[in-house]
């Protein structure tokens, strides 16, 4: 596609339910990250893949979150037991060969009731 | 631990008004500094990516410095316009690949 799309673009979930965000990046971009943004905040970094493989994981906040890519494209954001404190902007961006400027998608707007 | 401040947090001004936005970060070791315009409810749009060998990088109306030993970058907005009214966010990366370290933006509003 012509940019990086994420879907849904909203989803209110339940406490303590699963969701699933997907973002799908840019033909060609090897490189993928998941940030996550706070009303009023800057966004802030969650993981990185490189490829197939998660190069960088340090940002998830704790074992709840989980995120997969397993074809080197798409990439699931994957949240178990979802807390309020989880309500934000979860924003997707790709990068040519993690090199260049990185591209975001409109992310998706969660809110946990 | 790298960070990233931006100033000021708002700024409201008329149009045609010059405009410039601050970034400071604390490690002045960074690999790129990347500036976004970020709309309400929308995602980031990439404006200007300066490499840390380079001193400036011009698009438009826009104009980006990076002063890496001091560890500040403007961004420079010329005869501003009502459209350019949103939050300008600045990124640093450490390294090649790395993930964005963002400051929390500079809200903009620009009044006819």
């Amino acid at each position: 596609g012509a940019g990086v799309s994420q879907t849904p673009s909203n989803k209110v979930t339940e406490k303590g339910k699963y969701v699933e965000l997907r973002c799908d990046p840019i033909s060609g971009h090897t490189a993928l990250y998941w940030y996550r943004q706070s009303l009023g905040q800057g966004p802030e970094f969650l993981i990185y893949f490189q490829g197939t493989g998660a190069a960088d994981d340090s940002g998830l906040p704790n074992d709840r979150f989980f995120a997969v890519r397993p074809e080197g494209s798409v990439s699931t954001l994957k949240i178990q037991r979802t807390e309020r404190g989880d309500s934000a902007v979860y924003l997707c961006a790709s990068s040519k060969q993690g090199n260049t400027e990185a591209f975001f998608g409109q992310g998706t707007r969660l809110t946990v009731v | 631990k790298q960070e990233v401040t931006q100033i000021p947090a708002a700024l409201s001004v008329p149009e045609g008004e010059n405009l410039v936005l601050n970034c400071s970060f604390t490690d002045s070791a960074i690999y790129n500094l990347q500036w976004f315009r970020q709309d309400p409810g929308k995602g980031l749009t990439s404006l200007l990516l300066i490499q840390s060998s380079q001193r400036e990088q011009t698009s438009g109306r826009l104009n980006a410095s990076l002063d890496k030993s001091s560890g500040r970058s403007t961004l420079y907005i010329a005869a501003s316009q009502p459209g350019d009214s949103a939050t300008y966010l600045c990124a640093v990366s450490l390294r090649r690949g790395d993930k964005l370290i963002f400051g929390t933006g500079t809200r903009l509003q620009v009044f006819p």
